[in-house]
């Protein structure tokens, strides 16, 4: 069974970046597909980017292009999300989540969620 | 980009009831479609995948039909822990989510 536990809350300033980690137990990363979700308060949810396994590269949602960075450390099996450049819109609970490629794509396994507040 | 549009956007219901929560895709890319339920303070949860298939441990009295581009979900005898935020998917794109409160 694969289990995320995700890094804890993080408070930060507008302009600056944050990294939210995700850990994962139960299976490697190398055999998962990794993608971030956030929900804005008062939003729906809204994908970020991911590894897609079919072409083996990072994809990013174009909103975030440019701003974020998904990077995965098989060795200690972690996931990462680092999003620049901070605004007050940035400010959400971000979830890591495993992609799942069957008949169609969908997101099988989540973390808890990490909130991230841009205040000043 | 396709636009998933679930309606209706509140579903006010009480236990017991039958909830039935719609989502058309703006365009036919897939016959395919996930649904997650979302409760405050959780993570999203995998109900539905591939239009019609529960996921590992979802209960009996959820289920989805549809092929594109209309897909239903129904909550066949809401239970008090079914009011909560439920989410279609296709690829990248959700949906803006059906709020199921008590009535």
């Amino acid at each position: 069974q694969v289990q995320l536990v995700q890094s804890g809350a993080e408070v930060k300033k507008p302009g600056a970046s944050v990294k939210v980690s995700c850990k994962v137990s139960g299976y490697t990363l190398t055999e998962l597909s990794m993608h971030w979700v956030r929900q804005a308060p008062g939003k729906g949810l809204e994908w970020m980017g991911g590894f897609d396994p079919e072409d083996g590269e990072t994809i990013y949602a174009q909103k975030f292009q440019g701003r974020v960075t998904m990077t995965e450390d098989t060795s200690t099996d972690i996931a990462y999300m680092e999003l620049n450049s901070l605004r007050y819109e940035d400010t959400a609970v971000y979830y890591c989540a495993t992609l799942r490629i069957a008949a169609s794509e969908y997101f099988e396994h989540w973390g808890q969620g990490t909130l991230v507040t841009v205040s000043s | 980009e396709i636009v998933l549009t679930q309606s209706p956007a509140t579903l006010s219901l009480s236990p017991g009831e039958r909830a039935t929560l719609s989502c058309r895709a703006s365009q036919i890319i897939s016959s395919y479609l996930a649904w997650y339920q979302h409760r405050p303070g959780q993570a999203p949860r995998l109900l539905i995948y591939d239009a019609s298939n529960r996921a590992t441990g979802i209960p009996a009295r959820f289920s989805g039909s549809g092929s594109g581009p209309d897909f239903t979900l129904t909550i066949s005898s809401l239970e008090p822990e079914d009011f909560a935020v439920y989410y279609c998917q296709q690829r990248s794109i959700f949906g803006g989510g059906t709020k199921v409160e008590i009535k």
